[in-house]
């Protein structure tokens, strides 16, 4: 899972599994987002949820919110080659400030 | 047409050199962010500005310093340039009102030999 004082975490899956990372956060938030980030790109946005929301799906993610446990997770489901990138999610304090987590890398293999 | 944009995408310049990079973008946001990616992928917030104003300013050297002529631009200067400057430096904006997603450049590479 993403932290502030872990290393960032690497998951490799074949094509068709589904793929899940984990973000945690110590402070309360307004929303929660995760980015995708291409070998050598920017960050593409994927999903946002805010705090009042607990569950968002789009295409082929899901994305949880646990406020009380501070914790989100991101599910790709029936992976794909292309999904082959580096996920990152970032929470939104309220404060002007979009911290980031330190990533997970997840490679798809066909 | 870009969203962001930021110029350039890649800089190598020796120690002790000062260097620019800039950043605009057309989304009309009112939010604008500098990022510094290391070598381990991980993105520490530098600066926020909101409305042209500093927000944020996360223990940064002095040797960076920031510019925001308008809404729009967000240009980073940097002193000095030391070995440990170099990374990938992310301009970002985001619409702070409406608590929407942040859109990104695609990064300037940069490399102080």
């Amino acid at each position: 899972s993403q932290q502030g004082e872990e290393d960032p975490q690497a998951l490799s899956i074949q094509e068709g599994e589904n793929a899940t990372m984990n973000c945690s956060y110590k402070t309360s938030i307004n929303n929660l987002q995760w980015y995708r980030q291409n070998s050598g790109r920017g960050l593409v946005h994927l999903i946002l949820i805010r705090s009042n929301e607990r569950e968002k799906h789009s295409g082929r993610l899901r994305v949880t919110l646990d406020t009380s446990k501070k914790s989100s997770s991101l599910l790709i489901t029936a992976s794909r080659a292309a999904d082959t990138a580096s996920y990152f999610c970032a929470t939104d304090h309220g404060n002007n400030r979009l911290a980031f987590g330190k990533g997970n890398q997840v490679v798809v293999i066909p | 047409d870009t969203a962001v944009s930021q110029t350039p995408k890649y800089l190598v310049t020796q120690m002790g050199n000062d260097k620019s990079i800039k950043c605009e973008q057309n989304l009309g946001h009112d939010t604008m962010y500098w990022y510094k990616q290391d070598s381990k992928k991980f993105l520490k917030i530098m600066f926020s500005y909101n409305n042209k104003e500093l927000i944020i300013n996360e223990t940064v050297p002095n040797r960076f310093s920031p510019k925001s002529p308008d809404k729009a631009h967000l240009n980073l200067h940097i002193n000095s340039l030391e070995l440990g400057d170099s990374a990938v430096y992310f301009c970002a904006s985001t619409s702070w009102t409406e608590n929407t997603e942040a859109f990104f450049g695609q990064g300037t590479r940069l490399t102080v030999v």
